[in-house]
């Protein structure tokens, strides 16, 4: 398995700013993912980052958006910039690890966005 | 990925066996079927994975039909704290695939 934490737990910003989570791995891990939960939805893959090379978006989600940082195997960022209420969520951060790629997720960033 | 099916929600009454079902007639041979929790406000937990025999584990267990289109996970003496929505999500377990999250089952364990 894999301990992962996330800060900051919450937090509540205004439109237009924008704000780093970070993830911190208790181990060393190859790919980090990135998540996001609307309200009441279902997780939404935002994008997989890896170490030394650019992160992959998925549709429908931007670098210019969601910049991701890689710097080790055990840590990863994700800003979400210029922000609006419809970036209101709960953000996660995952990895997998075993034999069968089980993933592991941390506890969530929840944002607010006012 | 092979998309599956579960039901939206499920009750159970505390003590018993709680059995989720899911469907998944469109798994391939390398799919395995992984079951994943969310408990309110938490992020996803993992309880199970299985390719194709039964599969035991602290937290529950997996049943694989033997064609491999349909899957249940038990849990078998669910508590309150088993309150949580269910994903069974199938997939590839290569390095460079990761979890598509269907809509799950809301499971609610009743006093």
């Amino acid at each position: 398995s894999a301990v992962i934490s996330q800060k900051p737990s919450r937090d509540i910003c205004q439109r237009g700013t924008s704000l780093t989570i970070q993830c911190q791995v208790d181990s060393q891990v190859t790919m980090m993912f990135w998540y996001r939960q609307q309200p009441g939805q279902s997780l939404t893959l935002i994008a997989t980052a890896n170490q030394g090379s650019e992160a992959t978006y998925e549709s429908g989600f931007v670098i210019d958006k969601f910049p991701i940082s890689r710097p080790n195997l055990t840590f990863s960022t994700l800003t979400v910039s210029n922000m609006s209420p419809e970036d209101s969520s709960i953000y996660l951060c995952s990895v997998h690890t075993g034999l069968a790629y089980e993933q592991y997720f941390g506890p969530g960033t929840r944002l607010t966005v006012t | 990925d092979a998309k599956t099916t579960q039901p939206t929600s499920m009750d159970c009454a505390e003590g018993r066996a709680a059995n989720l079902p899911c469907n998944h007639s469109t798994i391939s041979g390398n799919e395995y079927v992984y079951w994943y929790r969310q408990i309110h406000s938490q992020g996803p937990q993992y309880i199970i994975h299985g390719l194709k025999n039964n599969e035991t584990n602290e937290m529950a267990s997996l049943i694989i039909t033997e064609d491999r289109k349909s899957s249940t996970l038990i849990l078998p003496h669910a508590t309150l704290r088993d309150t949580a929505v269910y994903y069974c999500i199938v997939r590839v377990a290569t390095g460079a695939n990761n979890l598509f999250f269907g809509t799950g089952t809301r499971l609610t364990v009743i006093p």
